[in-house]
């Protein structure tokens, strides 16, 4: 299994201000997966971060507010941009791993609550 | 129609009960398939993982899925409060660079 280590593990902020949520993997992955989860929903994808590429955005998502990082192969950011009340959620990162790769494990969650 | 459908519940039962939760899928192409347990406050679990039809048991665990009608079972046998979280299908075509769908999750309570 990987095991996946997150940061913060939560958060208040004001509105308009940023935050960048830091995950680490135990393990080199070619790709990292960064979620959101809203309180009662499922996970949605936000985009999946390649090492020594420009992340890929899902429908909806859009890289001037969700800017994405992934300088190496065990460690990537997500930033929040200009945070709104509608913003508030869990975050979530998320890697493969398992012995043929294709299990997904997730990091301990950010927990957002922007005011 | 959603890829993946899963009943939210809530459902209740008592200690010690069969517990049976469920998803439909409508992609045939998803060959992976996975259940997770998601505590209050904490990030989700892999609790089973298999591949293609049929069983896979792990302790009070028993996983199950059926591909001809598109339906995937995960079930608990003698529950236990601590049981009590919300449990999410997933499933995916099968490489590491495929995306993974989610169901909307069940949330499960135990009762003493």
């Amino acid at each position: 299994s990987a095991v996946i280590s997150q940061k913060p593990s939560r958060d208040i902020c004001q509105r308009g201000t940023s935050l960048t949520i830091q995950c680490q993997v135990d393990s080199q992955v070619t790709m990292m997966f960064w979620y959101r989860q809203q309180p009662g929903q499922s996970l949605t994808l936000i985009a999946t971060a390649n090492q020594g590429s420009e992340a890929t955005y899902e429908s909806g998502f859009v890289i001037d507010k969700f800017p994405i990082s992934r300088p190496n192969l065990t460690f990537s950011t997500l930033t929040v941009s200009n945070m709104s009340p509608e913003d508030s959620s869990i975050y979530l990162c998320s890697a493969f791993g398992g012995v043929l790769n294709t299990e997904a494990f997730f990091g301990q969650g950010t927990r957002l609550t922007v005011v | 129609q959603k890829e993946v459908e899963q009943d939210p519940g809530p459902l209740s039962v008592p200690e010690g009960a069969i517990v049976s939760l469920n998803c439909t899928y409508s992609n045939s192409a998803f060959q992976y398939f996975m259940w997770y347990r998601q505590y209050s406050r904490k990030g989700p679990e892999l609790l089973m993982y298999t591949y293609s039809s049929g069983n896979k048991e792990d302790g009070r665990f028993t996983a199950q899925v059926d591909k001809s009608s598109k339906y995937i079972s995960l079930f608990i046998r003698d529950s236990q409060p601590s049981d009590s979280a919300t449990y999410l299908c997933a499933m995916s075509p099968g490489s590491s660079a495929s995306k993974i769908i989610f169901g909307s999750g069940t949330r499960l309570s135990i009762r003493p």
